[in-house]
C-alpha cells in the first residue's frame, strides 16, 4: 500500500538558517503529494502540493519538488523565522485535491531559536 | 473561507463515560468529513469516512461499536467515544471537503479535541 516516510525530529535550528526536511514515499501509480503544517494545539493547514511529476510546490517561503525518478517531496525553505516552530507532515493521495484519503508521514517537529 | 470547527477542543472525564465530539464546516456544505486520531508525536491515522446521509466507511482495526459516527446533515457530523477508557486518549481531528462527494476539493482540517480520559 502507500506509504510516507518523513526524516525523525526534532529539528532544532537558530533563525534564519536552511531548511530541509525529507520526504519519501511509496506509491502505485501516481498520487500527488502534500505538505502540512500543524501548530501547537491546532489542527492541520495545507502548506503546499504538487500534483505531477517535477512540479514545484511553494507557499510562505517553503518550497518542495515532486521528484518521481527518487519519489521524494523535500521541503526546504532558506531563511526560517521562529514563527515557522510547528509540526510539519508530508502526505500523499491518490486525489490532486487530497479529497481522498491522505496518508501522512509521521511528522517532523521543528523549533526555531531566535 | 472554509472554515472547520470542533467542539469542545478539550474535554476531561471519567472511565467509563461516553464522549461526542462535533465537528462542523461553518461556511460550507460538505457531505464527506473524514475523523483521525493522532498519538503524542506520532502521525494522524485515519479512523473513517463520514458520508452525509449514510453508514461511515471505518478503517481497518478502528472499532465502529466504539467509534460511533453520525453525519445527519451536510454541515455536522459527530464522533462519540463510548465507554471511553485511558487508552481512548488521544488528539482527535476531523476534516471536511466542501461539495458533493468526490468534489475534488481540498480537505479542511478543525483544530481538533484533546480527549483525557482518567
Amino acid at each position: 500500500g502507500n506509504s510516507v516516510t518523513q526524516m525523525e525530529g526534532p529539528v532544532t535550528l537558530s533563525e534564519e538558517a536552511f531548511l530541509t526536511i525529507n520526504c519519501t514515499y511509496t506509491a502505485t501509480g501516481y498520487p500527488s503529494l502534500f505538505w502540512y503544517v500543524q501548530y501547537p494545539g491546532e489542527g492541520l493547514q495545507l502548506l503546499l502540493k504538487a500534483t505531477k511529476a517535477d512540479d514545484k510546490g511553494s507557499n510562505k517561503g517553503f518550497e518542495a519538488t515532486y521528484r518521481k525518478e527518487t519519489t521524494s517531496f523535500h521541503l526546504e525553505k532558506g531563511s526560517v523565522q521562529v514563527s515557522d516552530s510547528a509540526v510539519y507532515f508530508c502526505a500523499l493521495s491518490d486525489q490532486p485535491s487530497g479529497a481522498q484519503k491522505l496518508v501522512f508521514g509521521q511528522g517532523t517537529r521543528l523549533t526555531i531559536n531566535p | 473561507g472554509a472554515v472547520v470547527s470542533q467542539h469542545p477542543s478539550r474535554v476531561i472525564c471519567k472511565s467509563g463515560t461516553s464522549v461526542k465530539i462535533e465537528c462542523r464546516s461553518l461556511d460550507f456544505q460538505a457531505t464527506t468529513m473524514f475523523w483521525y486520531r493522532q498519538f503524542p508525536k506520532q502521525s494522524l491515522m485515519l479512523m473513517a469516512t463520514s458520508n452525509e446521509g449514510s453508514k461511515a466507511t471505518y478503517e481497518q482495526g478502528v472499532e465502529k461499536d466504539k467509534f460511533l459516527i453520525n453525519h445527519a446533515s451536510l454541515t455536522l457530523s459527530t464522533l462519540t467515544v463510548t465507554s471511553a477508557h485511558p487508552e481512548d486518549s488521544s488528539f482527535y481531528i476531523c476534516s471536511a471537503i466542501p461539495g458533493a462527494a468526490n468534489s475534488n476539493q481540498p480537505q479542511h482540517f478543525g483544530d481538533g479535541t484533546r480527549l483525557s480520559i482518567l
